[in-house]
Formats: structure tokens, sequence, C-alpha cells
């Protein structure tokens, strides 16, 4: 089936610049999850969403950041005013349900580059 | 603070011998242990996750890692590496509170024909 999908693949923006970042989760997961990983770390938390609502936006390093999921299903993480130091790997997941103990499926990411 | 340690950035292994990749976290409670692979150009798979009960579990392509408690440890294991092995490898911890999951460093693991 299916897994999860991330779009665009790579973009390239200027600092100043707008940026959406979008995420198509496997059908019927209701777990959503943004992560942002930098070369040569691990991913890190940006948010979780279950279902249409941010249930923990905790890790959105600032305002800049803001993420939605308007019917439950597609997220978008959305960057205003980008800076050179966003520039990351930020990387998309799902999982079937709000239980903490269930593996999380990952998109293939998007490299973003601020220039 | 919650963090998730990977102490080798590189490990090195020729086809056949065992191999480990070192994983110790520091989270408050009991915490949800996993294990991710990431290949070239690919997305993190799941390898396997310790919830409760055994102590060692099982998990895809022959990986296994034992928990142990007392050293608030995750190590994978393999008892014999294949070169498809070679892959970066994540360990993650999810607090049993709390939404988030700490992911550490990553570990590059090569295996030597």
């Amino acid at each position: 089936g299916a897994g999860v999908s991330q779009t665009p693949s790579n973009k390239v923006t200027e600092k100043g610049k707008y940026v959406e970042l979008r995420c198509d989760p496997i059908s019927g997961h209701t777990a959503l999850y943004w992560y942002r990983q930098s070369l040569g770390q691990g991913p890190e938390f940006l948010i979780y969403f279950q279902g249409t609502g941010a249930a923990d936006d905790s890790g959105l390093p600032n305002d800049r950041f803001f993420a939605v999921r308007p019917e439950g299903s597609v997220s978008t993480l959305k960057i205003q005013r980008t800076e050179r130091g966003d520039s990351a790997v930020y990387l998309c997941a799902s999982s079937p349900n709000e239980g903490s103990y269930n593996e999380q499926f990952f998109g293939p990411g998007t490299r973003l580059t601020v220039l | 603070a919650q963090s998730v340690a990977q102490p080798e950035d590189q490990v090195n292994v020729a086809e056949g011998n065992p191999l480990t990749v070192k994983c110790t976290y520091s989270v408050s409670g009991n915490p949800y242990l996993f294990w991710y692979v990431q290949y070239p150009n690919r997305g993190l798979q799941f390898l396997l996750k310790y919830i409760t009960g055994d102590n060692l579990v099982k998990g895809s392509y022959g990986f296994e890692a034992e928990f142990n408690k007392s050293q608030t440890s995750f190590h994978l294991k393999k008892p014999s590496a294949l070169v498809s092995d070679s892959a970066l490898y994540f360990c993650a911890v999810r607090p049993n509170t709390g939404n988030q999951f700490y992911f550490g460093t990553g570990t590059s693991l090569t295996v030597i024909p």
C-alpha cells in the first residue's frame, strides 16, 4: 500500500521567503508528526497532530513555524520569513492511533535549502 | 532533560560477524524504546520496539535489541551481519507521558564484505 508521501522532495528558497511543505499520511492514520533533521543529527520533534488538532506543538522553534491539518489527513508545515538556519530535511510521520507505543511510518522528507 | 545517546558515530563489522549498535537514554519514568533504520534516499523504517515484558525483543531483518533498565540501555544486535545491513541506525525513546519522541544522533553501520 501507499506509504507517507511528502512534497516537494527538494525546495530551494531565498532568505525571507515563505514556504509550505506538504505531508500525505497513510490513509486512516490519525496521528501525524513533523520533525526536522539537520545534517549529522537525529530527527528533532516539531509538532504532533491527533486528528485535526495540534495536540503538542512544543517543538516548534518560534512563531515563524506553523502547521495545519484541517481535515485530519493531509498536513502542511508553513515557515514564514525563512532563515538560513532553517535549512534541513523536514520529515513527516504517521501512525495508526494515539497509542504512545505505536511505531511511526516516515515519509522520505523534504530537503529545504535557504540561500 | 530528556536525551538519547548513541556513542558511536560509525561502526564497522565484517560480514558474518555479530554486530552491536549502542544506545543509552536519560528519560523519566518507564519509556517506550524504538530502533529505526535509514537507507540512502529513503525514509526511516521501523525495526523493533520495547514496550514491556521480555527484555529481549526481536524485530525485522533478524535484528534484536536488549533492554537493560539498570543501565538505561537498549542496544541493537544481530548475530550475523549482512552487507545489506549497511545503513544509518537511530535509537528513539518516548516517555510514557507526553507525545514527543527523542532520537539519538544516529550510528552509521558499514558491513565489510
